[in-house]
């Protein structure tokens, strides 16, 4: 069955320090990615996507995230972390021709000073 | 407004009542999707609108869930007689168009926190 998984529910970083954000997923093709992240009472906001290409790819607020193949994964990255950065993230899918979107359970991100 | 809007944000109701659920969409935007996120887990798909049509309601989890959509605009999903199960939070999207050729970018309301008493 296709599928999206976030390994890590919970991960703690302190303000400054790299962040990595895992995401697997499970389909036939190579399916479009996403990543998107949810802060406390809003909607969910893109952070980046990715079809095809480049298997790097920049997104908003500093964050990138690599594409691949081989391990059917799709990580997200910053540097450097900043106490804004706390919140909810979640890697998803575009399933079919309807734009569904399947979504990872997501990760949650506590950040410390 | 600039975003997709949604209405109530949170809404308390008892078990059996019937509750409705509004999502306004990004004026322009033709794809309307509706997922469910409860406690803990991630987005489920519920239902997506082209225009005024529901191509695919797939992700609906029952009988007592169904939505509408007029004029290419708003948005309701009603849900019938209440269970406690139904307790989540409910998001809207919008896309500018859909399926494939909208790339997946999806905008998103706020959410409507549902809980079931």
């Amino acid at each position: 069955a296709q599928s999206v998984t976030q390994p890590d529910i919970h991960i703690t970083v302190s303000e400054g320090a790299s962040l990595e954000l895992r995401c697997n997923y499970s389909y036939g093709a190579t399916p479009y990615l996403f990543w998107y992240v949810q802060s406390p009472g809003q909607g969910l906001q893109l952070l980046l996507k990715y079809f095809s290409g480049d298997t790097l790819v920049q997104g908003i607020k500093g964050f990138e995230a690599e594409f691949k193949r081989s391990q059917s994964s799709f990580n997200l990255r910053k540097p450097s972390v900043h106490w804004s950065d706390a919140a909810e993230y979640f890697c998803a899918a575009l399933t079919d021709s309807w734009g569904k979107l399947q979504f990872g359970a997501g990760t949650q991100v506590v950040v410390t000073p | 407004g600039a975003g997709v809007s949604q209405s109530p944000s949170n809404k308390v109701t008892e078990k059996g009542k019937d509750v409705e659920l509004r999502c306004d969409p990004i004026s322009g935007h033709t794809a309307l999707y509706w997922y469910r996120q409860r406690l803990g887990q991630g987005l489920e798909f519920l239902i997506y609108f082209q225009g005024n049509s529901a191509p695919d309601k797939s992700g609906l989890p029952s009988d007592r869930f169904s939505a509408e959509r007029t004029g290419e605009s708003v948005s309701t999903l009603t849900i019938q007689r209440t269970q406690q199960e139904d307790s989540a939070v409910y998001l809207c999207a919008s896309s500018l168009v859909g399926g494939v050729r909208g790339m997946g970018e999806q905008y998103f309301g706020p959410g409507t926190r549902l809980t079931v008493t």
